[in-house]
């Protein structure tokens, strides 16, 4: 199986801050990498596919990057609704396999 | 407007069974795959299985291997989970989601629906 590891896992920043949250492959999984934004309480919600696809609705602010074994997901400004924990997922293969996740919160 | 509602968890006790619904609405159901997802209390998201548009080809995580089922019924717009020999570490939040492409199984789960809880005990 395809390990995805993300750093950091928690990550404290304030309103406006540029964010950027890190993923690794356990190996090469070309673009097909999304990333998922979660709320407390809420299920998960799709922002970026295909590792720099924004969702339709996402706002520009958020933005994927990356190919092969490392991917970004940056934030160009925190704003206050962002604060969430974030997942990436690799789908190059089965069985899918989501990251650790990152929890982004106030500082 | 894509709504999809889970229903079926409940508590179990180990080993027993137990299978979760998911009710579809506002898209075609029969031209998209479906996926469950869980997520255990503080944990992460766990990816569990997917299934093909037409229920043709289904994948599974290795920890549910011959334990879990997946199932569709295009003509109700409806998903299962069928649940056996169920352990503690399957209690979980189980979501059902849409995968993001018409026919083809991308797997990138697009459209979630809210999750229906799963807990094993005696």
């Amino acid at each position: 199986d395809i390990q995805m590891t993300q750093s950091p896992s928690i990550l404290s920043a304030s309103v406006g801050d540029r964010v950027t949250i890190t993923c690794r492959a356990s190996q090469s999984i070309s673009s097909w990498l999304a990333w998922y934004q979660q709320k407390s309480g809420k299920a998960p919600k799709a922002l970026i596919y295909r590792a720099s696809s924004l969702e339709s609705g996402v706002p520009s602010r958020f933005s994927g990057s990356g190919s092969g074994t490392e991917f970004t997901l940056t934030i160009s400004s925190l704003q206050p609704d962002d604060f969430a924990t974030y997942y990436c997922q690799q789908y190059e293969t089965f069985p899918l396999t989501f990251g650790g996740g990152t929890k982004v919160e106030i500082k | 407007q894509v709504q999809l509602g889970e229903s079926g968890g409940g508590v179990v006790q180990p080993g027993r069974s137990l299978r979760l619904s998911c009710a579809a609405s506002g898209f075609t159901f029969s031209n998209y795959g479906m996926h469950w997802v869980r997520q255990a209390p503080g944990k992460g998201l766990e990816w569990v299985a997917v299934i093909s548009y037409d229920g043709s080809e289904k994948h599974y995580a290795d920890f549910v291997k011959g334990r879990f089922t997946i199932s569709r019924d295009n003509s109700k717009n409806t998903l299962w989970l069928q649940m056996n020999s169920l352990r503690t570490e399957d209690a979980a939040m189980y979501y059902c989601a849409k995968d993001i492409s018409l026919v083809v199984v991308t797997g990138v789960p697009e459209d979630w629906g809210q999750g229906t809880l799963v807990t094993v005990s005696s």
